[in-house]
């Protein structure tokens, strides 16, 4: 039962550069999460933006959420190589008390 | 010093053979849950548990089982009837079931 899907499923650039994934959803949320799973690790909540939020920011991180294309951003900006890992977006559409994860987004920050 | 932990980090089984993968938070967290992730792929749900003594099968409970005895208990045995166990296993929890999960460490389960 997937419901968010990140796009693309991996991703390179150079360290320093901005580094933008996406997160497309099927049904009307509540909420959306992002995660980070550094290899072989447990995933890291990132952020939770409200459907009544159109964007929240976290240190070098932002999140945007559209709900009338049913989709969010996670932009990390000054990307550094502590930031290469897994990003996940959860979302809680299906309503049955627990969230769902997407299969995430591989970022590789090149030195 | 509050969390949610894992044990063991690697497990090696035979085929064959059940084994139970511990986890336990000290979060007071009313909600917990297993996750199989294969390499390269997302997390899925295997059981989960909103409350003491209920849980609820995910997508993928055939050939696992759990119990929730304890609020800050919630083993997983991995039974001789998952056809491919070899995995690595993740526990969360969270205060309810649309909030934020805090994730343990994992325990990568080697079955041969």
């Amino acid at each position: 039962s997937q419901q968010g899907e990140e796009d693309p499923q991996a991703l390179s650039i150079q360290e320093g550069e901005n580094a933008t994934m996406n997160c497309s959803y099927k049904t009307s949320i509540n909420n959306l999460q992002w995660y980070r799973q550094n290899s072989g690790r447990g995933l890291v909540h990132l952020i939770l933006i409200r459907s009544n939020e159109r964007e929240k920011h976290s240190g070098r991180l932002r999140v945007t959420l559209d709900t009338s294309k049913k989709s969010s951003s996670l932009l990390i900006t000054a990307s550094r190589a502590a930031d290469t890992a897994s990003y996940f977006c959860a979302t809680d559409a299906n309503r049955d008390d627990k969230i769902i994860f997407g299969k995430g987004t591989r970022l590789h920050i090149l030195p | 010093d509050g969390g949610i932990t894992q044990s063991p980090k690697y497990l090696f089984r035979k085929e064959g053979q059940n084994v139970t993968l511990s986890c336990e938070q000290n979060l007071n967290h009313d909600a917990m849950y297993w996750y199989r992730q294969d390499p390269g792929q997302g997390l899925r749900l295997i059981y989960y548990s909103q409350i003491v003594n209920d849980f609820q099968k995910g997508d993928i409970a055939e050939g696992y089982s759990v119990s929730r005895e304890k609020k800050e208990s919630f083993p997983l045995t991995v039974t001789s009837a998952q056809k491919n166990p070899t995995a690595f296993y993740l526990c969360a929890s969270s205060y309810g079931g649309y909030d934020e999960q805090y994730f343990g460490p994992g325990t990568r389960l080697t079955v041969t």
